[in-house]
């Protein structure tokens, strides 16, 4: 069992539409998650952070966690062409480096 | 920019050169991270640094050869590489190991010939 696992995509939306990119993670003792965007060519970008159970809001991005499901989505409103990238969601347990999902390839179309 | 500088930025080399890549960060942080990047798959860990220490190796071969002389800089000098060694080597810094979100630098882009 991979230990953060992500649909590798890729996820198309239109322009204007809110995109849900989902991930689940395996260690229960996880506590930090955080989503990364990364363009083509380019390096992760963190985006987001989460560090307790709800919804975390900040502009059009809306992380959320569930530690008893081990889920984590990112929402993004409004998406827009330039929002197509790679998203990687990255769990942290407290004992070591960051663990990255594989990544979901969003495509927003004009 | 992220406080976290890479170079080269593009790397082609033969499979018996020899090579290093250099990462330097600017924001005081005190442990750096190499992770490996292959097309379709996760990040992968390589090399943890802490406070100039080595703290990890994921069991990363020893033609991967990483050295820390100082919190700020850290290489990963590279010889008799594979073609499957083809990917792109990031370089990430953190406060602390333990905490928690990384700082990535731009990558370098290593193609083996």
């Amino acid at each position: 069992q991979k230990e953060v696992e992500q649909n590798s995509g890729p996820l198309s939306v239109p322009e204007g539409a809110i995109a849900s990119l989902n991930c689940t993670y395996s260690d229960r003792g996880s506590q930090s998650f955080f989503w990364y965007r990364q363009y083509s060519g380019k390096s992760p970008e963190l985006i987001m952070s989460i560090y307790s159970n709800g919804d975390k809001e900040d502009g059009r991005f809306t992380a959320q966690l569930n530690k008893a499901s081990q889920y984590v989505s990112l929402l993004i409103r409004d998406s827009q062409p330039s929002d197509s990238a790679t998203y990687l969601c990255a769990v942290w347990a407290g004992r070591r480096a960051l663990t990255f999902g594989s990544g979901t390839r969003l495509q927003v179309q004009p | 920019e992220t406080g976290v500088t890479q170079t080269p930025r593009h790397l082609v080399m033969g499979m018996t050169n020899k090579k290093s890549l250099k990462c330097e960060q600017h924001l005081g942080h005190n442990a750096m991270y190499w992770y490996k990047q292959s097309a379709k798959k996760p990040l992968e860990l390589m090399f943890v640094y802490n406070f100039k220490e080595q703290t990890e190796n994921n069991s990363v071969p020893s033609r991967f050869s990483p050295e820390c002389p100082n919190s700020s800089h850290l290489f990963l000098h590279l010889h008799t590489l594979q073609p499957e060694d083809s990917a792109l080597y990031l370089c990430a810094s953190s406060q602390d190991q333990g905490g928690p979100w990384a700082f990535f630098g731009q990558g370098t882009r290593l193609t083996v010939v």
